[in-house]
């Protein structure tokens, strides 16, 4: 049961546009989400996070926005950089699931 | 400089052999994971330690083994009981104080079957 989705596995941009990465979850209990970069043959790193409290968190040209009703957060990055490209991974955590969820990733692409 | 080590790189494992992963961290972090990479899935949990000589299963713990002797080492045995253990291993600690939390990941090895 995938409780975190990412139901778009590759995502293209040109260089200089908005790049949005989209994420769906089912858990309700879910409270505290982030976003993760992973470049091949790497770990991940961490790169933005937002508590259920809010709905919008901005970190330079990086900005999260979640909507709870719909059960879904999106990742903005503006403008998109070729440094950009690399997978990313929505993640989540909540009370009852201590446990961080991972959804299956989208690969971006900056197209310079 | 700070930092998750994971050694080796690549791996090769043999039919019916056990193969350890090595992961250090300096972070002074009390957790420690691993996870599992599969192409075109997310990652997934293999074992967890929240404190020195405790560790905890996660979703998918059937064919591996850890230890937690140290806090800052958590290596990872891939045994022959795991049938498929072809993967991207991913190595993290956590300063929590919520699990899995802002994980800092390790560089990862990357496990092939001769």
């Amino acid at each position: 049961d995938q409780q975190v989705k990412q139901n778009s596995p590759s995502l293209s941009v040109q260089e200089g546009r908005i790049s949005i990465l989209n994420c769906d979850y089912t858990n309700s209990m879910f409270d505290y989400f982030l976003w993760y970069k992973k470049y091949p043959a790497e770990g991940p790193t961490f790169l933005i996070s937002i508590s259920s409290i809010k709905d919008k968190n901005e970190d330079g040209r990086f900005t999260v926005f979640l909507n709870k009703s719909a059960k879904h957060l999106s990742l903005h990055i503006v403008p998109s950089q070729p440094g950009d490209s690399a997978v990313y991974f929505c993640a989540a955590i909540g009370f009852g699931n201590e446990k961080l969820t991972f959804g299956t990733g989208t690969r971006l692409t900056i197209i310079p | 400089d700070g930092g998750i080590t994971q050694s080796p790189k690549y791996l090769f494992r043999k039919e019916g052999q056990n193969v350890t992963l090595s992961c250090e961290q300096n972070l002074n972090h009390d957790a420690m994971y691993w996870y599992r990479q599969d192409p075109g899935q997310g990652l997934r949990l293999i074992y967890y330690s929240q404190i020195v000589n405790d560790f905890q299963k996660g979703d998918i713990a059937e064919g591996y083994s850890v230890s937690r002797e140290k806090k800052e080492s958590f290596p990872l045995t891939v045994t022959s009981a795991q049938k498929n253990p072809t993967a991207f291993y991913l190595c993290a600690s956590s300063p929590g104080p919520r699990l899995g939390e802002k994980l800092f990941f390790g560089s990862g090895t990357q496990l092939s079957v001769l």
